[in-house]
């Protein structure tokens, strides 16, 4: 089945604790992206890769890393989380390829973060 | 750049009764546009999407959406709702050449019975 896996679905950490949340796709998508979700902000981009070894900042990237190692895997990391972190984080994937379904953009189920 | 205006935060309606929830756009090149659908709990996924073509759109569930580029605009729209459809609904453009969507901030659609 095709699809965008996101690990773990649900955290409780504090201040500062370093976390990584994972995201894996079997679509072969060129592109990845991440996603927090905010109560009345909707959808804001973290980081997004248009392939391996190419990241670059979307709107809200102060507090995030991000890496694009192999096509499928595209990690999100807090390095030091704060409470302004607390939110609903999205993984997705797409690609250009007209045969693979283009320009849809396939998302993950979503991990749910609080920092304390 | 590219910006997309959801007008309405929250559009409570009857079931049954017919629902449009609106989506504008800007932008200074030619996009594809998308609504996304938000079921509680859940991810999104797709209910339709324009890329060319005929500008009234057909998409899962009984929605359709019309693109209007002298208006810039890709409203949604049900002609009957159900309970089901209580969700949140989120409109999208994407340039056609790359590959950054954009998103609105959403319109949570309540279906009252």
């Amino acid at each position: 089945e095709a699809q965008v896996t996101q690990n773990p679905r649900y955290l409780i950490t504090v201040t500062g604790k370093k976390l990584t949340v994972t995201c894996s796709q079997n679509m072969n998508h060129e592109y990845m992206s991440w996603y927090r979700q905010d109560p009345g902000l909707g959808l804001r981009q973290i980081y997004y890769s248009m392939n391996v070894e190419v990241t670059d900042k979307g709107d809200v990237p102060e507090g995030y890393k991000v890496s694009r190692k192999e096509k499928r895997n595209f990690p999100l990391i807090l390095e030091s989380p704060s409470p302004n972190q607390t939110s609903l984080y999205f993984c997705a994937s797409s690609t250009d390829r007209v045969n693979s379904g283009a320009n849809v953009l396939t998302f993950g189920a979503g991990s749910r973060l609080t920092v304390l | 750049a590219q910006s997309v205006t959801q007008l309405d935060s929250q559009v409570p309606v009857f079931e049954e009764a017919p629902v449009e929830l609106r989506c504008n756009y800007s932008s200074s090149v030619s996009v594809y546009l998308f609504w996304y659908v938000q079921y509680p709990n859940q991810g999104l996924q797709l209910l339709l999407k324009y890329l060319s073509g005929s500008t009234l759109v057909k998409g899962i569930n009984g929605f359709e959406a019309e693109f209007n580029k002298s208006q810039t605009s890709f409203h949604l729209r049900k002609p009957s709702v159900h309970i089901s459809d209580t969700a949140e609904y989120f409109c999208a453009v994407k340039r056609i050449t790359g590959n950054q969507f954009y998103f609105g901030t959403g319109t949570s659609l309540t279906v009252i019975p």
